[in-house]
């Protein structure tokens, strides 16, 4: 068990350009979740995972928002056309999923995303 | 729909004293519930999770949970604070599925030597 790993840790760009980032779960994991955080909030739902099929999307995902999981392992999360309430902490996360709700998320470090 | 609500957004204790944090839930089916910590800049670290049927949960970290029905209620708690118990602490609920789960807005917990 390696934890979940996230790539980079940290992203400047600039507002318009586009971002993308990467989340490798823990290997045996077939849940993955992407979650964002703004300061002092607590972590926002976006999209969850089983496998290769986007089952959960929230309203917050815009359409500049659109997440994959192509072969139902690492995980990408792509926002086109940034703007600069897009600055947050973008956390993933992943679960067995044995105990279905009762399943822990076990979180990655974030990415954390500052669009000037 | 589940919700829950950490009431205290910040929480000052002095070192060796009895840390309460408080969350309160939503739910119209039993919950599924869930302490985090996050250290600066980290991600979130589970501290416990509720098991159905149990009143006391423990977990990391020296802390633990009571579930009270009564009050919808999952306080977190701590007898004996240490300094490097400062960190924010999230409430989660999730539902049956494990679709979603739905955190509150935090309480960030101060240590005073």
């Amino acid at each position: 068990d390696t934890g979940v790993s996230q790539n980079p840790r940290h992203k400047i760009t600039k507002r318009g350009q586009n971002v993308t980032f990467r989340c490798d779960p823990i290997s045996e994991h077939n849940r993955l979740y992407w979650y964002r955080q703004t300061l002092g909030q607590g972590p926002e739902f976006l999209t969850y995972f089983q496998n290769e099929a986007q089952l959960e999307k929230s309203r917050l995902l815009s359409d500049r928002f659109s997440a994959e999981r192509p072969k139902g392992s690492f995980s990408t999360l792509e926002i086109q056309r940034t703007e600069q309430g897009d600055s947050a902490m973008y956390l993933c996360a992943s679960s067995s999923g044995r105990d279905r709700g009762n399943s822990p998320l076990h979180f990655g470090n974030g990415t954390r995303l500052t669009v000037t | 729909a589940q919700s829950v609500t950490q009431l205290g957004s910040h929480v000052s204790v002095s070192e060796g004293a009895l840390v309460l944090l408080r969350c309160n839930y939503s739910s119209s089916v039993p919950p599924y519930l869930f302490w985090y910590v996050q250290y600066p800049n980290q991600g979130l670290q589970l501290l416990l999770k509720y098991t159905t049927g149990a009143t006391l949960v423990k977990g990391i970290n020296g802390f633990e949970a009571e579930f009270k029905k009564s009050e919808t209620s999952f306080h977190l708690t701590k007898p004996s604070a240490h300094m490097s118990d400062a960190a924010e602490y999230f409430c989660a609920v999730s539902g049956n599925t494990g679709n979603q789960f739905y955190f509150g807005t935090g309480t960030s917990l101060t240590v005073i030597p």
